[in-house]
This record gives structure tokens, sequence and C-alpha cells, in this order.
């Protein structure tokens, strides 16, 4: 089952823009966590967020997490054209025994 | 260098034929996944082991099977009885327990010809 929706499904930007991507799910989670994948590749992990916290930086990522909403934000700021990528969200259910992913926001950075 | 690795990156397969992919790793993690990966789509989990010599079945494990004899590594048998393999297949390890952040390879990338 996927939980985790990822919001918009593309998203295409200048270089140097913010890109702002959102995540929506359905149950309750011990923390959420966003993914990068490059064309091809593997995914690489940028950030985990637990339940209790509300917002949490890493260079230029930024993400926030509303518990009431069930829903997440990535902010990119001042984007790269390296940053072109997939991004998906990742849920660790409370009381599940999987991590659950959504569909992903593929990311186009413009140069 | 700490990793992990899956081979081979691409390969491809007769209907009727089993197939095995690998998964190494040398993060001394206890826990090993694979997942699946359709065009368009997030990863869906087959198996996952949080220990040697135990495994469980994820979401879509029909056609598929695995084993865990060594700490290191996690090979996916894509047998026969999988009706529709052609896909991207992703291994990951981490500490164990879903909670934690994965580490995935690079890929193998299973075509049925």
């Amino acid at each position: 089952s996927q939980q985790g929706e990822e919001d918009p499904q593309a998203l295409s930007i200048q270089e140097g823009e913010n890109a702002t991507m959102n995540c929506s799910y359905k149950t309750s989670i011990n923390n959420l966590q966003w993914y990068r994948q490059n064309s091809g590749r593997g995914l690489v992990h940028l950030i985990l967020i637990r339940s209790n916290e509300r917002e949490k930086h890493s260079g230029r990522l930024r993400v926030t997490l509303d518990t009431s909403k069930k829903s997440s934000s990535l902010l990119i700021t001042a984007s790269r054209a390296a940053d072109t990528a997939s991004y998906f969200c990742a849920t660790a259910g409370a009381g599940s025994y999987q991590l659950t992913f959504g569909k992903g926001t593929k990311l186009s950075v413009i140069p | 260098d700490g990793g992990i690795t899956q081979s081979p990156k691409y390969l491809f397969r007769k209907e009727g034929q089993n197939v095995t992919l690998s998964c190494e790793q040398n993060l001394n993690h206890d826990a090993m996944y694979w997942y699946r990966q359709d065009p368009g789509q997030g990863l869906r989990l087959i198996y996952y082991s949080q220990i040697v010599n135990d495994f469980q079945k994820g979401d879509i494990a029909e056609g598929y099977s695995v084993s865990r004899e060594k700490k290191e590594s996690f090979p996916l048998t894509v047998t026969s009885a999988q009706k529709n393999p052609t896909a991207f297949y992703l291994c990951a390890s981490s500490l164990q327990g879903f909670y934690n952040e994965q580490f995935f390879g690079p890929g193998t990338r299973l075509t049925v010809l």
C-alpha cells in the first residue's frame, strides 16, 4: 500500500529559484523521510523528520511536518542543475512493519 | 569504501527462466530489503530481512524468492511464476528496524524478452 502522495508530480524551475514539494499521508507515522533518485540510479537518503518534530534543516534543504494535516513539505533553496532528480517521501508508520514510498515529484532545474 | 552493491546492472531473461539478482553490503547492517520500481511509480516492497536466516514477505512477494544465509548478502530470485517481471529492482539496507534511513544500491534493470 502506498501511503505517501507527492505533489506536484512534476516541477520545472530556473536555476537559483526555490523548489517546494509536498507529501500527504493517511495514517499515523513514526517518522517521514525524503529521498532523491537520479535517473536510472538508486535512491539517496536526504533527511528524516520524526513525528514530534516540526521542522528540520540540512544544507539547502528544509523539511516541515504537520502531523495534524498529515503532510510534509521539502524546500530546496537556490536550486542548481545538479538538483534535477525525482524526490520521494517515505513514511515509517507507527506500528507498521515497512517504509512506504510515494510516487515521487520529478524536478527539473533549467540552467 | 562502505556501501551496497548490486549486480548485474542490466539483465535480460527469456520467459520461463529463473534469474537471481545479487545484493551485497559492507555496512554491517542487520536489515536488508528488496524493492521493485515500475516507470513513474514509487517503490514497492518485495521481501525484507531483519536478521540472518530470517526474512518476511512484503506487499508483492508472489513470484519472488530470497535467502539470507550471510549478513552481507541478500540475493533475490525472480521465478517464472512472476507474470510481469520487467522492472527496476532496488536493494537496500539499514540498521535493524524500518524506522531507520535506508541505504540503496544502484539497482538492476531486468527485461524479459
